[in-house]
């Protein structure tokens, strides 16, 4: 079994549609985080959240929100979705009482907003 | 803010042949910088960390040099395999404020052909 999962894998919608993209994980971490990749770009960090209480601005959270329902699920809401919200959309774990540089990636979500 | 970026987007090897992805960095103060590794249609797997006051840190097949005088990050793979063929991105850690974050360069898409 997957130990980060995301749901759902694809997504099609129209622009101002509201989108949630959930994550779960079974591996017990802390740590969640939630990433765009877009291609030629890399990853970038939209939301992170450290625990439960915890919730964290990254490099591109305009136009996103976050809500941790509890310590295994995070999920990330587009309010109004918009077309250059187009991109493939990771949920990381990590531990930091084990590597702190080791995230736990899903298998993505893919978006398109038309 | 930190800036993490590659020399090369693409790179073909032949099998069995060592392979090296190179990494320009910008931010001296970075403690940790890792690589990660991701195959088409997943999330990307860390492969190897290596500390700021190391040089060179070996894995298996895989060996990682870092040359903080010219900002360089470098991973060599060693008798590349098929299996080897994905997008390779390296990224280095925040402190402080941003401790527990990661910044991730752009990706080298390694291709392995036989």
């Amino acid at each position: 079994d997957a130990d980060v999962t995301q749901t759902p894998r694809n997504r099609i919608t129209k622009t101002g549609k509201r989108i949630m993209l959930e994550c779960s994980q079974t591996k017990g971490h802390d740590r969640m985080y939630w990433y765009r990749q877009d291609p030629g770009l890399g990853l970038r960090l939209i939301y992170y959240s450290f625990d439960v209480k915890d919730i964290n601005k990254g490099e591109i959270s305009d136009g996103y929100s976050v809500s941790r329902q509890a310590q295994a699920k995070f999920s990330l809401s587009l309010e109004s979705a918009i077309p250059n919200q187009t991109a493939l959309y990771f949920c990381a774990t990590s531990d930091p009482t084990g590597n702190y540089n080791e995230q736990f990636f899903g298998p993505g979500t893919r978006l398109t907003v038309l | 803010g930190e800036s993490v970026g590659l020399h090369l987007p693409t790179l073909s090897v032949q099998e069995g042949d060592n392979s090296i992805i190179n990494c320009a960095y910008s931010n001296s103060a970075s403690d940790y910088f890792i690589w990660y590794k991701q195959e088409s249609g997943k999330g990307p797997q860390f492969i190897i960390d290596i500390r700021s006051n190391m040089d060179k840190r070996q894995g298996q097949r895989v060996t990682v040099l870092l040359n903080k005088t010219v900002k360089h990050l470098s991973l060599q793979i060693a008798a590349t395999q098929p299996g080897d063929s994905a997008v390779y991105f390296c990224a280095e850690r925040g402190r402080g404020s941003t401790l527990g974050r990661l910044y991730f360069g752009r990706g080298t898409q390694l291709t392995v052909w036989p």
